[in-house]
């Protein structure tokens, strides 16, 4: 069954301060990758996403994943967090032919300014 | 405004009854997603409608169930309610066609069972 690890559960940063949040997933076949963020009250956003061609994706807000099919990994980074980036970060995975997302549980971000 | 609608935003009801929640999709998707999210289990898929038709299922309860009408909106339907089923329950839908596009979540329904 497919599945998705967020290795941290909550991050705590300084604005300015540069940002990598990590997520690997298991399954063997070509799969799509999501990152969704979901501000405090609100619903999820997709910030971006994976299909294929270059691995590096560049998303909303200054974010960006790499996708390392090697390591099975799909990190969000953000060169400079901002106040406005606490939020919590979803990582998601559909892979073959299920429709459905299978998300990771979540990384809480919270930044001070 | 992400186009996906869920009604209602919260409901409070007690142990042992039964709740039905709605959702209507982006114009034009015929997929519509159910999930359940819950401080301890995170994001789960319950199940999948295409075009009036069960797709695919998750982890979903037998107390529950779901339907999609003609009209493409969704309600998921939640019986003998525990306290244990208190959580945000969020829709999306997607379209076949861009299926690879993402998926569009509406604003949760907030289900607490006292």
């Amino acid at each position: 069954a497919q599945s998705v690890s967020q290795h941290n559960h909550h991050v705590i940063l300084s604005e300015a301060a540069s940002l990598e949040l990590g997520c690997n997933y298991s399954y063997g076949g070509t799969v799509n990758l999501f990152w969704y963020v979901q501000y405090p009250g609100q619903h999820l956003q997709l910030l971006l996403k994976y299909f294929s061609g270059d691995p590096l994706v560049k998303g909303i807000k200054g974010f960006e994943a790499e996708f390392i099919k090697s390591k099975f990994s799909f990190n969000l980074r953000k060169p400079s967090v901002q106040w406005s980036d606490t939020a919590e970060y979803f990582c998601a995975v559909k892979g073959g032919s299920q429709g459905n997302l299978i998300f990771g549980k979540g990384t809480k971000l919270s930044v001070k300014p | 405004d992400s186009g996906v609608t869920q009604t209602p935003k919260h409901l409070i009801t007690a142990t042992g009854q039964r709740v039905t929640l709605r959702c209507s999709p982006r114009s034009g998707d015929l997929s519509v997603y159910w999930y359940q999210q819950s401080l301890d289990q995170g994001l789960q898929f319950l199940i999948q409608y295409y075009n009036g038709e069960e797709r695919a299922k998750g982890n979903i309860l037998e107390r529950f169930s779901a339907q999609q009408f003609p009209d493409l909106h969704s309600e998921l339907n939640l019986s003998s309610l525990e306290l244990g089923d208190s959580a945000l329950y969020f829709c999306a839908s997607s379209g076949l066609d861009r299926e690879g596009y993402g998926y569009t979540f509406g604003s949760g329904t907030r289900l607490t069972v006292v």
